[in-house]
């Protein structure tokens, strides 16, 4: 079992750019959790999915942000256009709906927007 | 508000010394704690929580209601448990992580 997979490792982008992120969560995990954590600051929870819908997005900074889930299984988060507050390490974390405390968390994608 | 404080951003311990990394916490309803730990090169993964009173690689951590905090605790560090560490709370179904806090245990 590969665990939590997150693809790119590290993106660096320009300001306006777009850049779209992939977590591929384990397999047979309803839970799907997006986080970030931008430099010096607390890991921030963005949104979170059951199958393939949004369950909470309260976490999402703005209308820049968007994340999708389709057929359940794995999810992208895009940031369109990127803006340089947008750096930051994307975590990405998946559990079963049966045991939500046992958040298994991806490597992480580092985006740098300059 | 939920919202969870690590005061130190580093603590550097020689091997063989206690540690206590510290966590406090705001939160209005009972609150499901964590320690979250992330060695170098390796991901974020969990060290223990609150619910299961377990000690994880010498490391135990206890919830005090009174105090809201939820401090992690080891006897004698070892070199290997230099990482990062992070407290979160669980109210409801997501996640507050603290800052983190960067533990150096010198040989």
């Amino acid at each position: 079992e590969a665990g939590v997979t997150q693809f790119p490792s590290h993106s660096v982008i320009e300001k306006g750019q777009t850049v779209t992120l992939r977590c591929d969560p384990i397999s047979g995990h309803d839970n799907l959790y997006w986080y970030r954590r931008v430099m010096g600051k607390e890991i921030k929870f963005l949104l979170h999915f059951v199958k393939e819908s949004k369950q909470d997005e309260s976490g999402m900074p703005n209308n820049r942000f968007l994340a999708e889930r389709t057929g359940g299984t794995y999810s992208t988060l895009k940031v369109q256009p990127a803006e340089l507050e947008d750096s930051g390490v994307y975590f990405c974390a998946s559990s079963q709906v049966s045991l939500v405390n046992e958040q298994f968390f991806g490597p992480g994608t580092r985006l740098t927007v300059l | 508000a939920q919202r969870v404080t690590q005061p130190e951003k580093l603590l550097s311990v020689f091997k063989g010394a206690p540690v206590e990394l510290k966590c406090n916490y705001s939160y209005s309803g009972s609150p499901e704690l964590f320690w979250y730990v992330q060695y170098s090169r390796q991901r974020l993964q969990l060290l223990l929580r609150h619910i299961s009173r377990e000690s994880i690689k010498g490391f135990t951590a206890d919830l005090n209601k009174g105090e809201t905090s939820f401090h992690l605790k080891k006897p004698f560090a070892q070199e290997e448990d230099s990482a990062m560490y992070y407290c979160a709370l669980r109210g409801g179904q997501n996640f507050v992580f603290g800052p983190g806090t960067r533990l150096s245990v010198l040989p």
